[in-house]
């Protein structure tokens, strides 16, 4: 199955907010409210960040916020902080199989 | 605390095979589901499949059927990946990661993953 579509880069300055995009399609993203995004620095697993589009899990800086549109779900992070520099994948409820759906992750680098 | 603490380095040759064992602590092991995530070296996230560790069903993404085969032991709390006729793009960092509850229709399912081991690498090289 296809993986959602991210940016493969973004980047910003401290103190800036960006946003990573995660496309999909009605069979997946804009199906249902299920979407979740992981933070991974270097030589680090997956952390996750949000779930089901919305919620923080406890201990998770309240920067960091998800929403969706139609077939695109979106992660802001605010205040930018040289620590949120790491990768970010997406990752989605899917129709087509029982197994998971992640997007092909984006690289956010904090200048 | 929950933790999910894997076994060590693995280097192989081609044709062979790996069991990476994943040990869970700090919560009821039969309790969640556990699934298997690869990343090669610089490459996105890979799902490998999933098994309950209460019933010991399992669900393995396609491209892994016939050569994956996940079990546990729930006297060790342990959930293993076992892969076999090993091949060089086999070469990754390979997590187990805890399932905290999911969400599945007939044809489809949402997961998410909110503990992760440390990774084990399994390198594959003649």
């Amino acid at each position: 199955q296809s993986a959602l579509t991210q940016p493969a880069s973004v980047s910003g300055s401290p103190g800036q907010s960006i946003t990573i995009s995660c496309t999909g399609t009605s069979s997946d993203v804009g199906g249902y409210n299920y979407v979740c995004w992981y933070q991974q620095h270097p030589g680090k697993a997956p952390k996750l960040m949000i779930y089901e589009v919305t919620n923080r899990p406890s201990g998770v800086s309240s920067r960091f916020s998800g929403s969706k549109s139609g077939n695109t779900a979106s992660l802001t992070i605010s205040g930018l902080q040289a620590e949120d520099e790491a990768d970010y994948y997406c990752s989605s409820y899917t129709s087509r199989s029982t197994g998971v759906l992640f997007g092909g992750g984006t690289k956010l680098t904090v200048l | 605390q929950v933790q999910l603490v894997q076994s060590g380095a693995e280097v192989k040759k081609p044709g062979a095979s790996v069991k990476v064992s994943c040990k869970a602590s700090g919560y009821t092991f039969t309790g969640y589901y556990m699934h298997w995530v690869r990343q090669a070296p610089g490459q996105g996230l890979e799902w490998m499949g999933w098994i309950n560790p209460n019933s010991g069903g399992t669900n393995y993404a396609q491209k892994f059927q016939g050569r994956v085969t996940m079990t546990r032991d729930t006297s060790i709390s342990t959930a293993y990946m076992e892969l076999r006729s090993l091949r060089s793009d086999d070469t990754a960092m390979y997590y187990c990661a805890r399932d905290p509850g999911h969400y599945c229709t007939s044809t489809g399912c949402y997961w998410s993953f909110d503990f992760w081991g440390q990774g084990t690498l399994v390198t594959v090289s003649s």
